[in-house]
């Protein structure tokens, strides 16, 4: 098993630029979530999807958009990039969610500049 | 609502010392309390984890115990080693989302 996998690992964008980035997990969980990591500020929920064709805000929404079109996949989605929207993002899953027994599996991180 | 706190950082050690770190819950119901690490350039992976009260969590030498007459979750390991050097999250199943952390750092 890969667990979950996210492409790029690394890219550069300039302001206004859109971007996807690409999660996959081979390990058939129902819930996926898009998180964003900076300096001091932990790791704060974006987006997350407690089944396919299901998405739902997390603690910081604005600026990107969410689609799972298929179980194993989440996509997250940038249309106009800001400076702001630097920083590294995970992405995880889980077989269940708040208020089950779950443990979340991280992919590696894309690590996102904006210029 | 439900929560977690845990003790910040930054934590640094010399090596072979003992490390605690702080953690606490509140909760209305009887969450399962898990402890995940983050390593240099890599994302968060499930270190351990306990379902209920009185449950030991343990892993790589680590050990949390879920204190239900505390709501305490607090992460030992009695002698840390330089490739322990990392964040540690604190988290329960009721929270999708995880704070700052606390970085230790252990010196050789």
């Amino acid at each position: 098993n890969a667990g979950v996998t996210q492409t790029p690992k690394f890219r550069v964008l300039k302001t206004g630029q859109s971007m996807t980035l690409l999660c996959a997990q081979d390990m058939n969980h129902e819930y996926m979530y898009w998180y964003r990591q900076d300096p001091g500020m932990g790791l704060r929920l974006i987006h997350y999807s407690v089944g396919e064709g299901t998405t739902a805000k997390g603690e910081v929404p604005d600026g990107y958009n969410v689609s799972r079109l298929k179980k194993q996949n989440f996509l997250l989605g940038l249309e106009s990039a800001a400076p702001s929207q630097t920083s590294v993002y995970f992405c995880a899953s889980s077989s269940g969610g708040a208020g089950d027994i779950y443990e979340q599996y991280f992919g590696p991180g894309t690590r996102l500049t904006v210029t | 609502g439900d929560s977690v706190t845990q003790m910040e950082g930054p934590v640094t050690l010399s090596e072979e010392a003992f490390l605690t770190i702080n953690c606490t819950y509140t909760a209305t119901g009887y969450p399962s309390l898990f402890w995940y690490v983050q390593y240099p350039g890599e994302g968060l992976q499930l270190l351990l984890k306990a379902t209920k009260a009185d449950d030991k969590g343990s892993n790589k030498g680590f050990e949390a115990t879920y204190r239900k007459e505390t709501t305490s979750f607090h992460l030992e390991k009695g002698s840390v080693q330089v490739s322990d050097s990392a964040v540690y999250f604190c988290s329960n199943d009721y929270k999708l989302s995880f704070g700052a952390g606390t970085t230790v750092t252990v010196r050789a």
